[in-house]
């Protein structure tokens, strides 16, 4: 199975500031990377596939990035509503597998 | 407006069996292959199960492998997964999400989960 490693595991940010997270594969994956945002006893929304490609409806301060292993999530201007935890998943191979997720708080 | 509604979660014990359903409205749900991912209680996401528009092509997770069943009806606009052999860690928010057309684990719509909690 492919290992999907999110760094960091958890981050304090201010109303404003600019967020990057990274997912890393195991092994190759080309583009199929999708990312997610989920806050606490709600289901996991789409927010990124193929790597860069937004979702109908997510506003454009979600950019995604990268190709091969190595991928990146970035937030422009983190509003109190993006207080949430994101997860990567690759999608390339059979099983499907997820990051361990990266925890977005309040600093 | 896409919509997945999960149901049948509750307390089962060890070794029990569960049937969860989802009931899938605004969209012609016979033209998308769907899936079932599940979330321990404080855990991160794993994927558990998927089917095709016709049914034609399933997979299963190892860890359930043998053991969950996934099926569909189209005429009813439904996904179910009948669990046996419930082990305590198959505790968990259950979720079905879509796939979109060409996709397999590309997940693009989420139901709200239903909770199955195994224990004695």
């Amino acid at each position: 199975d492919i290992q999907m490693t999110q760094s960091p595991s958890s981050l304090s940010a201010s109303v404003g500031d600019r967020v990057t997270i990274t997912c890393r594969a195991s092994q190759g994956i080309s583009n199929y990377l999708a990312w997610f945002q989920q806050k606490p006893g709600k289901a996991p929304k789409s927010l990124i596939y193929a790597a860069s490609s937004l979702q109908s409806g997510v506003p454009s301060k979600f950019s995604g990035s990268g190709s091969g292993t190595d991928f990146t999530l970035t937030i422009s201007s983190l509003q109190p509503e993006d207080f949430a935890t994101y997860y990567c998943q690759q999608y390339n191979s059979y099983p499907p597998t997820f990051g361990g997720g990266t925890k977005v708080e309040i600093k | 407006e896409v919509q997945l509604v999960e149901s049948g979660g509750g307390l089962v014990q060890p070794g029990g069996s569960l049937r969860l359903s989802c009931a899938a409205s605004g969209f012609t749900f016979s033209s998308y292959s769907m899936n079932w991912v599940r979330q321990a209680p404080g855990k991160g996401l794993e994927w558990v199960s998927y089917i095709s528009s016709s049914s034609s092509t399933i997979y299963y997770a190892d860890s359930v492998k043998g053991r969950f069943t996934i099926s569909r009806d189209n005429a009813k606009n439904s996904l179910y997964l009948q669990m046996n052999s419930l082990r305590d860690e198959d505790t968990a928010v259950y979720y079905c999400a879509r796939v979109p057309r060409g996709s397999y684990f590309n997940f693009d719509y989420w139901g709200q989960g239903t909770l199955v909690t195994v224990s004695s």
